[in-house]
């Protein structure tokens, strides 16, 4: 059975640009949630997307943005890069209820300078 | 408050010995109770869950879940320096909300 798969793996991006970063959660499972990773701040939550629709949503603001498609693949933007934006993007996918926990993809390493 | 508390650490232990690693949550609504492990540079992976009150035993691995005390916690025994990381407790909430706690860092000694 395939795991979460995340593309690219590392991105090095200048301030003021955007970015897409993409994840393929395991086959079966409708719900896909990013987060965001610094060393400081540790997991912190941007939001939960189920067919197709964000149902859950963390306390980050507007340039980041989301969507999930038909079969469930999902995507993350992030508008105007600030420095700060630097940090491991993790998507992760699990069951409908959350069963069975979370299952994490690699990761996207993004960079802003 | 926080809805999950861990004790950042570090904690260290010598090879062989038991580790101990404590987590407590405000939402009384939690139903399911879950412990990652992440190695530097790497992405977290589950490692045990558990959704009742009591003891689940994997391998070296066991959760222990106190409903009414709002904590969980994890033993890992016989501890191998392979176990070095940073243990994630996470708890998830109705409407499948997930919340982490900011992890315990764990060394094991030779």
């Amino acid at each position: 059975k395939a795991g979460v798969t995340q593309t690219p793996r590392y991105l090095i991006k200048t301030r003021g640009q955007q970015v897409t970063l993409s994840c393929s959660p395991i086959s079966g499972h409708r719900s896909v949630s990013w987060y965001q990773q610094t060393p400081g701040q540790g997991l912190q939550f941007l939001f939960e997307y189920f067919s197709e629709t964000q149902r859950n949503k963390g306390n980050f603001p507007g340039r980041f943005s989301g969507r999930q498609f038909s079969n469930s693949r999902s995507e993350m933007n992030v508008s105007t890069l600030e420095l700060g934006d630097s940090a491991l993007y993790l998507c992760a996918s699990s069951g409908d209820r959350g069963e069975g926990g979370y299952t994490f993809g690699s990761g996207t390493r993004l960079t802003v300078v | 408050q926080k809805e999950v508390e861990q004790n950042s650490g570090p904690l260290s232990v010598p090879e062989g010995a038991i580790a101990s690693l404590n987590c407590t949550y405000s939402d009384r609504g939690s139903q399911s109770f879950f412990w990652y492990r992440q190695y530097s540079g790497k992405s977290p992976e589950l490692i045990m869950f558990i959704y009742s009150n009591g003891d689940k035993e994997d391998g070296r691995f066991t959760a222990q879940l106190n409903k009414a005390s709002q904590y969980v916690s994890l033993l890992i025994r016989d501890s191998q320096p392979s176990d070095s990381a940073t243990y994630l407790c996470a708890v998830n909430i109705p409407g499948n909300q997930f919340y982490f706690g900011t992890g315990t860092s764990l060394t094991v000694i030779p």
